[in-house]
């Protein structure tokens, strides 16, 4: 059973149209939950990390929340630079200090 | 100026072939991760090191093989065990203990000739 999933796989936003990728994870202890971007052919850039449910980050027109069981990645009015592969991964009691990451979603952004 | 170096960014391997791919970070931080990236799957840990002169086996470890004889130092051998090893490769930082973030390199992409 995979314990961290990702949806949509894919999504295609116009410039200025706000959505949301889903992160949602099943494993028990949640240490903290992390929100990397990767653009093709690059290593993962961090963004947030969140450690409890209730828990919210902001960094220009991305906004990551957390709940028991899930958390978004909120977009605000996109632009064509957010276009990249959204990844989360997690780290629970079960792994130690090792991160579980989940697929990925593929964001384009058209102008 | 801080970070995680990799390279090659790209590398080629013949039939039967050992390739180590090198790692560095000048960050100070004491534990350090190989990840294997295949298109539509998540990042797979192959190999950890939360110390120097240890290391651990991750999900994936079979046909590879690590050292780890230098803080700043954490090289990764794809040996001629491993059938499959065309993928990104991606190296990883942390400082010691729970909830501390990963930092990536910019990875090597391995190619089989």
């Amino acid at each position: 059973e995979d314990q961290v999933t990702q949806s949509p796989e894919a999504l295609r936003l116009q410039e200025g149209e706000s959505s949301s990728l889903n992160c949602s994870y099943t494993v028990s202890g949640l240490r903290g939950l992390f929100w990397y971007r990767q653009d093709p052919g690059k290593g993962p850039e961090f963004l947030f990390t969140l450690y409890s449910a209730g828990e919210e980050k902001e960094k220009e027109r991305l906004k990551a929340t957390l709940t028991k069981k899930e958390s978004f990645l909120h977009i605000t009015a996109p632009k064509p630079e957010d276009s990249a592969t959204y990844l989360c991964a997690v780290q629970a009691v079960d792994y130690g200090q090792n991160f579980v990451f989940g697929p990925g979603t593929r964001l384009s952004v058209l102008p | 100026d801080g970070g995680i170096t990799q390279s090659p960014k790209y590398l080629f391997r013949k039939e039967g072939q050992n390739v180590t791919l090198s790692c560095e970070q000048n960050l100070n931080h004491d534990a350090m991760y190989w990840y294997r990236q295949d298109p539509g799957q998540g990042l797979r840990l192959i190999y950890y090191s939360q110390i120097v002169n240890d290391f651990q086996k991750g999900d994936i470890a079979e046909g590879y093989s690590v050292s780890r004889e230098k803080k700043e130092s954490f090289p990764l051998t794809v040996t001629s065990a491993q059938k499959n090893p065309t993928a990104f490769y991606l190296c990883a930082s942390s400082r010691a203990g729970n909830q501390e973030t990963q930092y990536f390199g910019p990875g090597t992409r391995l190619l089989v000739l």
